[in-house]
């Protein structure tokens, strides 16, 4: 298994706080992801990163935000949290090489996040 | 954007029997397409994946194929066992060369049942 962290891996907050989760990658891949897992909707983009301070926004960013300060680790900030926000978050990571190689992502374990 | 159709999304199969998913993708510039498998309460974990510059691929029991000019892409698992039963999500991304964009797209999941 790639070597991928996430921190915590079950957490249970009120609507409104902010909530931090964290990704940590020993595989020095350039690539980091994050991904929200629901019922009927499969796997969905949050954020992802391409570099140290490189970031863009995937399918459903709204109400999130990521930071990228070290090529290791990838943090997801839900700023006020909601209960639409109730998820199974997996970060995942990919060398990012381009067609030829290096274009498998691997996910770390999941963070259980319950909103109430 | 790119958008990833999976069907069924659930299948019942006999042990020994084949079962076979399938996913169409709408952006033709698409070039990558891995499958993934989720046990309940595990991480998605690459099973096979498939470029655009060949038709099909092979995995011991496993095999995907690939119609550009249709947009489609399909599993098929043979000699089915009982530990096959599990969430298999199809993808799509269209990798570049440097890996500017390597972002992945889901399916919804097929969730797959061989009974012993």
């Amino acid at each position: 298994d790639a070597g991928i962290t996430q921190s915590p891996r079950h957490k249970v907050t009120e609507t409104g706080t902010p909530v931090t989760l964290r990704c940590h990658q020993t595989e020095n891949h350039r690539y980091m992801y994050w991904y929200r897992q629901d019922p009927g909707h499969g796997l969905r983009l949050i954020h992802y990163s391409y570099g140290v301070k490189d970031t863009d926004k995937g399918e459903v960013s709204d109400g999130y935000s990521v930071s990228r300060s070290k090529t290791e680790d990838f943090l997801l900030t839900l700023e006020s949290a909601t209960s639409s926000q109730t998820s199974v978050y997996f970060c995942a990571i990919s060398e990012g090489r381009g067609l030829a190689s290096g274009n498998t992502i691997y996910f770390g374990e999941g963070s259980w996040l319950t909103v109430v | 954007g790119e958008n990833v159709e999976q069907h069924p999304s659930t299948l019942s199969v006999q042990e020994g029997d084949s079962a076979v998913i399938k996913c169409t993708y709408s952006d033709s510039a698409s070039n990558y397409f891995p499958w993934y498998k989720q046990e309940l309460g595990k991480r998605p974990q690459l099973i096979i994946d498939i470029r655009s510059n060949v038709g099909e691929k092979k995995d011991q029991r496993i095999a995907v194929t690939l119609n550009k000019t249709a947009k489609h892409f399909s599993l098929h698992i043979t000699e089915t066992q009982p530990e096959d039963s599990a969430v298999y999500f199809c993808a799509a991304s269209k990798g570049s060369k440097g890996g500017a964009t390597n972002k992945l797209i889901f399916g919804t999941g097929t969730l797959l049942a061989v009974q012993p």
